[in-house]
């Protein structure tokens, strides 16, 4: 069974400064998806930034970058710039790239609540 | 565009009463259809899954049950609630494309939640 781990559970960065957030997971899968979601306070999931696992460029969405090193199983999100609205909840997840069963769930991390100082 | 809805939105129920949240997506046809539970400071734990119509997988034994009675309708029931079933709900969809006759799945998006407090 694939796990998911983020060993800071909860990071703080000033406004307009970069922070890097770690997740790391275990899987003896070859193909594989690894997304970041942000849950602020309304507790809803949103999609920050997926990558798949046969692509070696870092996936980019504007202020979010990764980090995939997949050899070491690591998969950090770089926030730039950070903004109030950064403030939330993120979780690293895992799905495998196989079809069928419960190969489409989302394994997540426990989650790194980020706080964001003005 | 694709929308996903969830209600109600806060739910405060007794022990051993019954529980239904329902979920309904609007703007894509044939998702896979899943079900969330996200306790307290923890993670999401998924509880069940549906690639179809009456199609209903079970990931963590418990005594709650999932329906799909429609294919964009997707029903998370207890007949007695528990107090450890108190939490957050979390309804999500991903579409199911076919590429070269085997099916693969896309993200998954996420309702807003039902957060359920049983007394």
């Amino acid at each position: 069974a694939q796990t998911v781990t983020q060993s800071q559970p909860e990071m703080s960065v000033q406004e307009a400064e970069t922070v890097t957030l770690s997740c790391t997971y275990d899987t003896s899968e070859s193909d594989y998806y690894l997304f970041w979601y942000k849950q602020p306070p309304s507790r809803q999931m949103i999609l920050v930034i997926r990558q798949e696992a046969y692509k070696q460029q870092n996936a980019t969405e504007n202020r979010f970058s990764v980090n995939f090193q997949k050899a070491a199983k690591s998969f950090s999100l770089k926030i730039s710039d950070s903004q109030l609205g950064d403030a939330a909840m993120y979780f690293c997840a895992y799905r495998s790239a196989y079809s069928g069963g419960s190969n489409y769930k989302l394994t997540f991390g426990k989650g790194t609540l980020l706080t964001v100082n003005p | 565009s694709q929308t996903i809805h969830q209600w109600p939105a806060t739910l405060v129920q007794p022990v051993g009463s019954p529980l239904s949240l329902e979920c309904t997506v609007e703007g894509t046809s044939n998702p896979n259809l899943y079900w969330y539970r996200q306790a307290a400071g923890r993670g999401l734990q998924l509880l069940f899954y549906s690639v179809g119509i009456g199609q209903i997988s079970s990931e963590v034994p418990q005594n709650l049950s999932a329906s799909r009675p429609q294919d964009r309708q997707f029903i998370l029931s207890s007949k007695k609630l528990l107090l450890s079933d108190s939490g957050f709900y979390l309804c999500a969809w991903n579409s199911v494309y076919y590429d070269g006759g085997v099916s693969s799945t896309d993200t998954q998006y996420f309702g807003p939640g039902t957060r359920l407090t049983v007394l």
